[in-house]
């Protein structure tokens, strides 16, 4: 199994719909979640980081989080052709200086 | 003012050669870090330093050495570079306490030859 698993995509979403990013992480010691994006050719930036079990909202961005069930998500509401990028979940593992990332959803924002 | 910076940007080499990739954050952080993304976007830890200490070194061929001179400077030589050694070299920085956000640099794109 790996250590983070995220469907590959491309995740295909008309401009103005909810785009739904899903994570799930095999490390049960992992503290903190953090969601990356990535455009093409650059590097990886932080969106979004959740700590606690249940939903943190900052603007358009929702994470989503379940500890019991090895789950993260994003959600992106509003979608604007400038989210089409890459979406990096990313856990911080039980050993603290260990982040690990998935590899990647590519989000496409159809206008 | 860059937080986490990295030189060069681009690297092309012929097989065989040592080269070194050097970065710097002005964050105050204590952790850096090495990451490798390869051509299937796949970002992979390298090896993670706490102040100077190595604490983390994955599966990584010794041809690759990294050395952090000072809590702020995380540099990495590769020996003998091969073709598989071509990828994005991304440096980041965290701080261990207070949920441990990694912040990256642009990145070190190494072409070999």
């Amino acid at each position: 199994q790996k250590e983070v698993e995220q469907n590959s995509g491309p995740l295909s979403v008309p401009e103005g719909a909810i785009a739904s990013l899903n994570c799930t992480y095999s490390d049960r010691g992992s503290q903190s979640f953090f969601w990356y994006r990535q455009y093409s050719g650059k590097s990886p930036e932080l969106i979004m980081f959740i700590y606690s079990n249940g939903d943190k909202e900052d603007g358009r961005f929702t994470a989503q989080l379940n500890k019991a069930s090895q789950y993260v998500s994003l959600l992106i509401r509003d979608s604007q052709p400038s989210d089409s990028a890459t979406y990096l979940c990313a856990p911080r593992g039980g050993s603290a200086s260990k982040i690990i990332f998935g590899s990647g959803t590519r989000l496409s924002i159809r206008p | 003012d860059t937080a986490v910076s990295q030189t060069p940007k681009y690297l092309v080499t012929q097989m065989g050669n040592d080269k070194s990739i050097k970065c710097e954050q002005n964050l105050g952080h204590d952790t850096m870090y090495w990451y490798k993304q390869d051509s299937k976007k796949f970002l992979k830890i390298m090896f993670s330093y706490n102040n100077k200490e190595l604490i983390i070194n994955e599966t990584v061929p010794n041809r690759f050495s990294p050395k952090s001179p000072d809590k702020a400077h995380l540099n990495l030589h590769i020996n003998s570079l091969e073709l598989g050694d071509s990828a994005v070299y991304f440096c980041a920085s965290s701080q261990q306490s207070g949920g441990g956000v990694a912040f990256f640099g642009q990145g070190t794109r190494l072409t070999v030859v």
